[in-house]
């Protein structure tokens, strides 16, 4: 079936880096866009980062932007996140999502926990 | 960048009908796309367009928008839509999104 499946996450001290992997399954890959969202404890949803199907652009949240990078890696079928220089206000659940039509994140990751904290 | 507005939360008695409304100037010219969650789960997508529902979503569920302001409605609320509604769309600059601060619904 359609899934997405998230790996990666954890307890990091600021300033450290961390990697997020999300693999795809069950749909072509290379045919869709992707996305990061992340969400705070109680907090609500915030974009995080969309690549193209082909990986030719890349946008980022200003909140992230120079510190992030998404990233895939279309014979893996695998869409990362690189997190560089965590700040304890980026701990948050960490969810992929994918690009459905009518520009709507249609298929969700089941979500990773990211805690940036010394 | 871009916001929008949501009425933080909403009640509804079970069977009855309850709209949730999202504001943003941004919803003038992109679809609100609407998301679900209830706690400890990933989103779902609910609604989509101008009233497009995806395989699953049951009918009871709808969409509209009128200027700056896009709407999901539950008509006949049940138990199980008690959860967390977020809308989305584009921010100004078209390349990013931004979602509302969400609507937590209750149904008693």
């Amino acid at each position: 079936q359609v899934q997405l499946v998230q790996s990666g996450g954890g307890v990091v001290q600021p300033g450290r880096s961390l990697r997020l992997s999300c693999a795809a399954s069950g749909f072509v890959f290379n045919d869709y866009g992707m996305h990061w969202v992340r969400q705070a404890p109680g907090k609500g949803l915030e974009w995080v980062a969309t690549v193209w199907f082909d990986g030719g652009k890349k946008f980022y949240a200003d909140s992230v932007e120079g510190r992030f990078t998404i990233s895939r890696d279309n014979f893996r079928k695998t869409l990362y996140l690189q997190m560089n220089s965590l700040r304890p206000d980026d701990t948050a659940v960490y969810y992929c999502a994918r690009r459905g039509g009518a520009d709507v994140f249609d298929i969700w990751g089941q979500g990773t926990m990211v805690t940036v904290s010394s | 960048s871009s916001e929008l507005t949501q009425d933080p939360a909403v009640s509804v008695a079970l069977g009855q009908t309850v709209r949730i409304t999202c504001q943003g100037d941004t919803l003038r010219s992109y679809y609100a796309s609407w998301y679900q969650q209830k706690p400890g789960q990933a989103p779902l997508l609910v609604i989509y367009g101008k009233n497009d529902r995806p395989s699953g979503i049951p009918d009871r569920f709808s969409g509209s928008s009128s200027g700056d302001t896009s709407s999901l409605t539950i008509t006949g609320a049940q138990a199980e839509d008690e959860a967390d509604y977020y809308c989305k769309t584009r921010d100004s600059s078209g390349n990013h999104y931004v979602f509302g601060p969400g609507t937590k619904v209750t149904v008693l």
